[in-house]
């Protein structure tokens, strides 16, 4: 199946800095990235929609400020969490779909990212 | 909200078949049946997706009742490495974003 990677697999950082997420679809192009987040013990929630060249829409209760999402390439997609605090500690899952797809198995995960604020 | 409906947790043996329920009794004509899993801090990996037909391939079968309102996941021969969160999912083909309910944790042991 498709690769999707991330980087980096974990972060550590001070609450107040910022952190950058990367996306890859690493041997096909990805029209739409998903966004999810994953804190302990739970399931995964989407965040938010991203699509190549335009803004992403996000889901209801996430701060479109906080979370910046960038899309500039059909094989990478950023997530930057702004200002972090400990709250924002959770586990990042990016989702990428194959452009052109038309076959209903079309998503395809990546590792996930841990980020821990201290 | 998520559509479906799976048991919180499940053990199984070493070995034997692991069946795994999943209610969706709102399912809708153009909507599939997917099922991912999530090994811990991992994630989630495609198993396998269905429409209304059973479906197998290398890594399970999917059994969808006649009237779809329900599917059952079988791992044949469950192993160690079979321990994970199992997420059924359905969506429709229009490729919107999967969207996770709590799942089912299967737990296997020897």
């Amino acid at each position: 199946g498709a690769v999707v990677s991330q980087h980096p697999s974990w972060v550590i950082c001070k609450s107040g800095t910022s952190v950058k997420i990367e996306c890859r679809s690493l041997d096909f192009q990805a029209t739409t990235m998903f966004w999810y987040r994953q804190f302990p013990k739970q399931s995964l929630m989407l965040m938010a929609t991203s699509n190549e060249g335009s803004k992403a829409t996000y889901e209801q209760g996430v701060e479109k400020d906080k979370f910046l999402i960038n899309h500039a390439s059909l094989t990478l997609s950023t997530l930057t969490v702004t200002s972090a605090h400990p709250e924002d500690s959770s586990f990042y899952i990016c989702s990428a779909r194959a452009a052109g797809a038309g076959g209903p198995n079309e998503q395809f995960f990546g590792p996930g990212t841990r980020l821990t604020v201290l | 909200d998520a559509k479906t409906t799976q048991p919180t947790s499940m053990d199984c043996a070493e070995g034997r078949a692991a069946n795994l329920p999943c209610n969706h009794s709102t399912i809708s004509g153009n909507e599939y049946v997917y099922w991912y899993r999530q090994i811990h801090s991992q994630g989630p990996q495609y198993i396998i997706h269905g429409l209304k037909n059973n479906e197998t391939n290398e890594m399970a079968s999917l059994i969808i009742t006649e009237d779809r309102k329900s599917s059952t996941l079988i791992l044949p021969h469950a192993t160690l490495r079979d321990t994970a969160v199992y997420y059924c999912i359905v969506r429709d083909k229009a490729g919107t974003a999967l969207i996770f309910g709590k799942g089912t944790t299967l737990s296997v042991s020897s």
